[in-house]
């Protein structure tokens, strides 16, 4: 079975500081995802990697940045956390070939106070 | 730009009654269409994946279909269980652009089945 973790289940952190939320995924998968889900909004995604060192922004890149240092390994980064990215955050992986299926990490519950 | 719209937001139905999720989309040029499902506070599982070739797919009590000329998709569940109350999403994947391209979801319909 595939499986996607992410690092932490429920993280608080204060304004201004920087957080760093990661991922790891055992399928050897060339994509992962960062998403963001919000109440009312559905998921967005923030940023995709399709590649080691590969990155493509999503729909709502600013505020955020990330790193793909090694396949399975993908980071996502908030430069100075803002109370206005408290969200769930969704991890995802999938495969490069035809199926393309995505698999998703159990999330991560961020507030920012 | 792809649209999915999954209507109604959510659904209450009794245990044991067969039910049918509707997802659709504005763009039929994808390259396949997955459901997933989503219980409060947790991650995303993915239920069943349809090829655009292909017209159904089916896994225990679920069962998807697709109608890619007519921008729709159904996800059937039998005798239906309360362990079955989750929220449910549809996403879909476009033509071109390879491995790379990105997914488009639904908002989901969180359904409740009362025991």
């Amino acid at each position: 079975d595939v499986k996607v973790t992410q690092s932490s289940r429920y993280l608080v952190k204060r304004t201004g500081e920087k957080v760093f939320l990661e991922c790891v995924q055992d399928m050897d998968h060339e994509n992962m995802f960062w998403y963001r889900q919000d109440p009312g909004l559905g998921l967005r995604l923030i940023y995709f990697s399709y590649d080691v060192k590969m990155k493509e922004k999503g729909d709502i890149p600013e505020g955020y940045s990330v790193s793909r240092e090694k396949k399975e390994r993908f980071s996502l980064i908030l430069e100075s956390a803002s109370t206005n990215q408290t969200s769930m955050y969704l991890c995802a992986s999938s495969s490069g070939g035809q199926v393309y299926e995505q698999y998703f990490g159990p999330g991560t519950r961020l507030t920012v106070t | 730009k792809q649209e999915v719209t999954q209507i109604p937001a959510a659904l209450s139905v009794p245990e044991g009654e067969n039910l049918v999720l509707n997802c659709s989309f504005t763009d039929s040029a994808i390259y396949n269409l997955q459901w997933f499902r989503q219980d409060p506070g947790k991650g995303l599982t993915s239920l069943l994946l349809i090829q655009s070739s292909q017209r159904e797919q089916t896994s225990g009590r679920l069962n998807a279909s697709l109608d890619k000329s007519s921008g729709r998709s159904t996800l059937y569940i039998a005798a239906s269980q309360p362990g079955d109350s989750a929220t449910y999403l549809c996403a879909v994947r476009p033509k071109g652009g390879g491995a790379n391209s990105k997914l488009t979801f639904g908002k989901g319909i969180t359904l409740s089945v009362r025991p």
